[in-house]
């Protein structure tokens, strides 16, 4: 079975700090990793997506997120925080097999920007 | 091109009723899934429908079923309702052809809100 852990469910930066949300991934086979963001009583959005190209993926809003096998992390970053990225963000992994139509979701990162 | 239009966007049942939600997907997209968000659970998948055959289903009991119809849109019932079963509903909807595994991007709508009491 495949699974995501995003490692703290709350985190907090000032603005024009870097912003580091971490996830880590459990798969058998090569993985395809999302990045979504939702934002109060919305629906989410694809920030960025891993699917087996290159390693260092470059999304939306300035957000990007590196792929390391290795670690079986895919952490997202974004240089400098607005005000405008607290939201909430997950982390997902495509199904295996038979489940290759649904996404396995994190719990979730809360990210607060405080000015 | 119109998004993910889920309908309505916010629901309160008693206890013991059912519930029916509504989901058009993006024009030319023929993948449905479904997936319920709860502060306890968070996002959780229920079930994908492709050509109007359920593909893939999540771990929920069977009180919750959905169909597709021929031009792709979606439906999700949930009977017996439950306070547990109150949650955000969120419809995804994405291009796939055929068969294919590839990961193709999946559009979110902006959910329904079931309330239970």
């Amino acid at each position: 079975a495949q699974s995501v852990t995003q490692l703290g469910s709350h985190v907090s930066v000032s603005e024009g700090a870097l912003v580091l949300l971490r996830c880590n991934y459990s798969s058998s086979v090569p993985p395809y990793l999302f990045w979504y963001v939702q934002y109060p009583n919305q629906g989410l959005q694809l920030l960025l997506k891993y699917t087996s190209a290159a390693t260092l993926v470059k999304g939306i809003n300035g957000f990007e997120a590196e792929f390391k096998k290795s670690e079986t992390s895919f952490h997202l970053t974004k240089p400098s925080a607005h005000m405008s990225d607290a939201a909430e963000y997950f982390c997902a992994v495509t199904g295996v097999g038979g489940s290759q139509g649904n996404l396995i979701f994190g719990k979730g990162t809360k990210l607060s920007v405080k000015p | 091109k119109a998004g993910v239009t889920q309908t309505p966007r916010y629901l309160i049942k008693t206890r013991g009723q059912q519930v029916t939600l509504s989901c058009s997907p993006i024009s030319g997209h023929r993948s449905v899934s479904w997936y319920q968000q709860t502060p306890g659970q968070g996002l959780q998948f229920l079930f994908e429908y492709f050509s109007e055959t359920q593909r893939n289903k999540g771990n929920f009991p069977g009180r919750f079923s959905g169909r597709q119809f021929s031009n792709s849109r979606s439906e999700m019932n949930v009977s017996t309702l439950e306070l547990g079963d109150s949650a955000l509903y969120l419809c995804a909807s994405s291009f796939k052809k055929g068969q294919t595994k590839t990961a193709a991007e999946a559009f979110f709508g902006q959910g329904t809100r079931l309330t239970v009491v």
